[in-house]
């Protein structure tokens, strides 16, 4: 299974973009990227998903990059709201996530 | 909501004992996953289930053990409780591959 990496914290001013980046170098071309944010302890949080296009959702907008060996999530105009931790996850052959990873810690500020 | 029930909420129970965690996925999800997140950890996959038969396992312990009912709800047991097994339990529902997953707000296990 292809393994992401994320840096493990970051800050955004309020109203500022947040974008946060993720490696998955290793990623085969059939496997999906994914990203889910967990508030507190709370369940984790689908925010969107891709294979080779860029999307945008009311939540957010995902950018792959032609090689997909990267990709970056953007938060348009970050609320305090926003502040928890983002997983980049790379779905498996079976088509599901398998370990989420530590994630980014995003902390927006006022 | 993400319309996944998971309880109880929070379960205190002491070392050498067995619990029992329930999960109702959304309705009409047929498969239900369920995660381990220890403090400060990740989440870790444990086991999944599609319509009542076990298609994957991840990092479960032996002294755990998984199933789910033909309503499509799902239990995890875990025996002979030791301190580490405290944790956030996440179970999670999904129509089919390659789609998003839903997940229930947890139960909180605090081993004494």
């Amino acid at each position: 299974d292809a393994k992401t990496t994320q840096p493990p914290s970051m800050d955004c001013a309020e109203g500022r973009a947040a974008n946060l980046p993720c490696n998955h170098s290793t990623i085969s071309g059939n496997e999906y990227v994914y990203w889910y944010r967990q508030i507190h302890s709370q369940g984790p949080q689908y925010i969107i998903h891709g294979l080779k296009n860029n999307e945008t959702n009311e939540m957010a907008s995902l950018i792959i990059t032609e090689d997909r060996k990267s990709s970056t999530l953007i938060l348009p105009h970050a609320t305090l709201r926003d502040t928890a931790v983002y997983y980049c996850i790379v779905y498996s052959n079976s088509g599901y996530a398998l370990n989420f990873g530590k994630g980014t810690s995003l902390l927006v500020t006022p | 909501d993400s319309g996944v029930t998971q309880t109880p909420k929070h379960l205190i129970t002491a070392t050498g004992q067995r619990v029992t965690l329930r999960c109702s996925p959304r309705s009409g999800d047929l498969s239900v996953y369920w995660y381990q997140q220890s403090l400060d950890q990740g989440l870790q996959f444990l086991i999944h289930y599609y319509n009542g038969e076990e298609r994957a396992k991840g990092n479960i312990l032996e002294r755990f053990s998984a199933q789910q009912f033909p309503d499509l709800h799902s239990e995890l047991n875990l025996s002979s409780l030791e301190l580490g097994d405290s944790a956030l339990y996440f179970c999670a529902s999904s129509v089919g591959r390659d789609v998003p997953l839903h997940f229930g707000n947890g139960t909180r296990l605090t081993v004494t």
